[in-house]
This record gives C-alpha cells, structure tokens and sequence, in this order.
C-alpha cells in the first residue's frame, strides 16, 4: 500500500497552461504539505495544511492554489504556467503531534513538472 | 546565510568507509534535528531524528548533535552500495506546526 500517492508522476506542458497534481495519504494523519524542488534539489515547503486548514503558506505566487476537500487529500492547482515552475513538486504528511511521531514527514514520490 | 548549510557533494567512497555527512545552522530555535535520504527520482524517507543535543545509534548510522557549536552530523559505518542516495539535513523548531527547513542535500555515492 502506497502511504502518500500522488499523481501524475510526469507532466509535460506548455507555458501558460493550468494543471493540476493530485495527491491522497492513506496514513490517517491530520498534516499534508505540498514541498518544491528546484533544479539545485532545494526542498522549500510550499504549503501545510492541518485538518483541512491552512496553516502554512510560504511566499508563494498566487497562481499557486491548494485545496483539501478533506484531511487525507491535498491537490495543488497550477495557473498560467511558467519556465521557472519546471520542478518536482513533492506531497507529503505528518500526525500532529509535536513529540516523536510529529516530527516525521512522509513524503509522495514526486511529480516531475516541465513547462516549455 | 542559509538558515541551514550543507555541503551538496559529490562524495564518492569505497565500499567499507566510515561516512561522515555534516550540517551547519543559524536558527539557535531549531530543537528537531532529522536526516532524511532521497535515492533518484524518489521522496525522501526519514532516516532518523534527534532532539536537542546528543547523539543517537540506529545500526550502520549514528546522528550526533552540537547545539552550542549549531552543527549537526551523521555517520555511516561499513558504508554499502546501496546508502548512494543523497542525504538531507532537516530540522525545526519546538510546537506543533513548525515548518521544516532542509539542507540542499549530500549526494553520497559508495563504489563496490
């Protein structure tokens, strides 16, 4: 069984279209995350979500736009797409806690995102 | 300065080495330390976490942590073919709903 599954895995378009990339966690945890990773293998969090909520929103432009329908989905809508949104964007979860079980973030397998 | 410092590498050893993977910081707020590891076109998956200072053990790897020096580490013994992967630092602060700031990767590559 696949924890974090997200898809597609792949996705090749064109500048200025809109996409979208799903992502489910079967782990019953409250925390989804949506993480980039550039072309230097930076992971930067994007965004965080806790029981559908949105706690975490880093400077992100607005074309960017996460919806949680509810707390084991997390999809990430991409408008207008850009050359510099080519990356692999990574969904991922975590318990709530702050102990132990906290502080662990399971990630998805990546989506390999290229914009020409 | 990066909040979180690490050496993107390559670093290439033979089959056997003792490895050894470092990370520097500057946030003196981060209480979590954690080492993820990626192998290609994969997620990183935790590999272990310590919290505050010490050192912790688990098999072939050990993570130790220097608060008052803000520098973190981690050992493989009798390293293997298969730890080639990059390795990530990560931490955070203390509470709930702190985000996690990464280092930019180690890639690590053990040679039979």
């Amino acid at each position: 069984d696949t924890a974090v599954s997200q898809t597609p895995k792949y996705l090749v378009t064109q500048m200025g279209n809109d996409k979208s990339i799903k992502c489910e966690q079967n782990l019953g945890h409250d925390t989804m995350y949506w993480y980039k990773q550039d072309s230097k293998k930076f992971l930067k969090i994007m965004f965080s979500y806790n029981n559908k909520e949105l706690i975490i929103n880093e400077t992100v432009p607005n074309r960017f736009s996460p919806k949680s329908p509810d707390k084991a989905h997390l999809n990430l809508h991409i408008n207008s797409l850009e050359l510099g949104d080519s990356a692999v964007y990574f969904c991922a979860s975590s318990p709530t806690s702050s102990g132990q079980a906290g502080n662990t973030i399971y990630f998805g397998e990546g989506s390999w995102l290229t914009v020409v | 300065q990066k909040e979180v410092e690490q050496d993107p590498g390559p670093l290439s050893v033979p089959e056997g080495a003792i490895v050894s993977l470092n990370c520097t910081y500057s946030n003196s707020a981060f209480q979590y330390f954690m080492w993820y590891r990626q192998y290609s076109r994969k997620g990183p998956e935790l590999l272990m976490y310590t919290y505050s200072s010490g050192n912790k053990e688990d098999g072939r790897f050990t993570a130790q942590v220097d608060k008052s020096s803000k520098y973190i580490s981690l050992f493989i013994r009798d390293s293997q073919p298969s730890d080639s992967a990059t390795y990530l630092c990560a931490m955070r602060n203390s509470g709930g709903y702190q985000k996690v700031t990464f280092g930019i990767g180690t890639k690590l590559q053990v040679i039979p």
